[in-house]
């Protein structure tokens, strides 16, 4: 079971490329990297996911290292509205395996003008 | 497209009474289903997961229960609820074939008083 590790919180300038860096030491072959944002009373809102090299979509970068041993969330040019909590997880996509993830306490970003 | 739903969305119940949430998919079929249970300020702890009709896993003892009695239909319950059952109950789905990305509902705030 991979656990992982990220920042408690930080604080960003609208307006500011935002990254978030999650290490994953014990991350195993089959593991994927996917992160989450949460809003207050909200469930957690699936983001991106990927396993090497860099994942883009319409929200946000993935980058992944070599070794895999981390990953770092980009925001790009962030807004009021990105203030959340940012969740990694480190996990197996294969059927059944979802009782292995971890939900931890995530960073809690911090957005002001 | 794919939608899930909760409810209630808030819900006070005293010491001791009953429990009965409900969570809905729809716009797929054969969905792998989740509760979640995150006190304030927490992380999102796993209660339940459910890969068919019938079949529930739980991964912490308490005094809640889970059924699944149709295909997209997820139900959470308590004979008698605790204080330490109060908080916000998100329940989550995902494709069989990737455990790691979820998609949750909006969740229901438990106050038990």
């Amino acid at each position: 079971l991979a656990k992982t590790t990220q920042p408690i919180s930080m604080d960003s300038y609208e307006g500011q490329e935002v990254n978030i860096t999650c290490s994953h030491n014990n991350i195993a072959t089959n593991d994927y990297i996917t992160w989450y944002q949460q809003f207050p009373s909200q469930g957690p809102r699936f983001i991106i996911q990927g396993y090497k090299t860099k994942v883009t979509n319409e929200v946000a970068s993935l980058f992944i290292p070599a070794d895999r041993k981390s990953s770092t969330l980009s925001l790009p040019r962030v807004s009021l509205s990105d203030t959340a909590v940012y969740y990694c997880l480190v996990g197996d996509r294969t059927p059944g395996t979802a009782s292995k993830l971890t939900f931890g306490t995530g960073t809690r970003l911090q957005v002001t003008l | 497209s794919q939608t899930i739903h909760q409810w209630p969305a808030t819900l006070v119940q005293p010491v001791g009474s009953p429990l009965s949430l409900e969570c809905t998919v729809e716009g797929t079929s054969n969905p792998n289903l989740y509760w979640y249970r995150q006190a304030a300020g927490r992380g999102l702890q796993l209660l339940f997961y459910s890969v068919g009709i019938g079949q529930i896993s739980s991964e912490v003892p308490q005094n809640l229960s889970a059924s699944r009695p149709q295909d997209r239909q997820f139900i959470l319950s308590s004979k008698k609820l605790l204080l330490s059952d109060s908080g916000f109950y998100l329940c989550a789905w995902t494709r069989n074939g990737n455990e790691i990305e979820q998609y949750f509902g909006p969740g229901t705030r438990l106050t038990v008083t």
